[in-house]
């Protein structure tokens, strides 16, 4: 099954905003909720948004979620040092009855 | 608060079996919830391996499915896994996760600190 398409890398210097793409196809995106992970180097993933737009407890609210048609975005506002990092979004696939993930997007903080 | 820690071998022969077990702490398995496992080869992104319930149904990814067991021991809080005839290409990090509500919930909102396990002879 083919992933979800991001962009590689994507960077701001502290205090600007960050938006992340993740593309899809009605099987995915399209037709089902996007999830959003955050990789600290070294460290396992995290859950950052879930059902498209929705943020843990503990997620600060600087980071926002959104979905339209086949395609899904995550916001960095106010980026912080503390979010470089990566960052992958998921979604189930009915055509495969799998989850895809996307390929990935190293953010830099500069 | 719900922990889980992975456990097996940190390296397998090629053409032999991978086999994992993700131990659960501080929830019980058979409460609810899928759990399952997900992997990220070095350098690479992640990638979906299976899912299972507490009923032993299991969901795994097409491309790994004619290799892949998964099956859960709800008395001992553990769920494993089992990967038949690996060859370089399944050198990663191997996490255990607790899934979300549903088959298609994407919501792993609770992760295991991952096992690294490398395919080498």
């Amino acid at each position: 099954q083919s992933a979800l398409t991001q962009p590689p890398s994507a960077s701001a210097t502290p205090g600007q905003r960050v938006t992340i793409s993740c593309s899809g196809s009605s099987s995915n995106i399209g037709s089902n909720f996007v999830y959003w992970y955050q990789q600290l180097p070294g460290s396992a993933p995290k859950l950052l948004i879930y059902t498209n737009d929705q943020r843990p407890s503990g997620v600060p609210d600087r980071f926002s979620g959104s979905k339209s048609g086949t395609s899904a975005s995550v916001t960095i506002s106010g980026l912080r040092s503390e979010d470089e990092a990566d960052y992958y979004c998921v979604a189930w696939d009915d055509s495969v009855s799998a989850f895809v993930f996307g390929t990935g997007t190293k953010v830099a903080v500069l | 608060q719900v922990q889980l820690q992975e456990s097996g071998p940190g390296l397998v022969k090629p053409s032999e079996t991978l086999s994992l077990i993700c131990t659960v702490s501080g929830y019980f398995i058979s409460s609810g919830y899928f759990w399952g496992w997900i992997r990220q080869p070095p350098g690479k992104g992640l990638e979906w391996i299976g899912t299972i319930y507490h009923s032993g149904n299991t969901y795994y990814n097409p491309s790994l499915k004619s290799r892949l067991t998964m099956s859960v021991d709800t008395s001992k809080n553990q769920f494993s896994l089992r990967l038949s005839s690996v060859t370089a290409a399944d050198t990663a990090v191997y996490y255990c996760a607790k899934f979300g509500r549903s088959v298609t919930d994407g919501t792993f909102d609770i992760w295991g600190q991952g096992t690294v396990v490398g395919v080498s002879s």
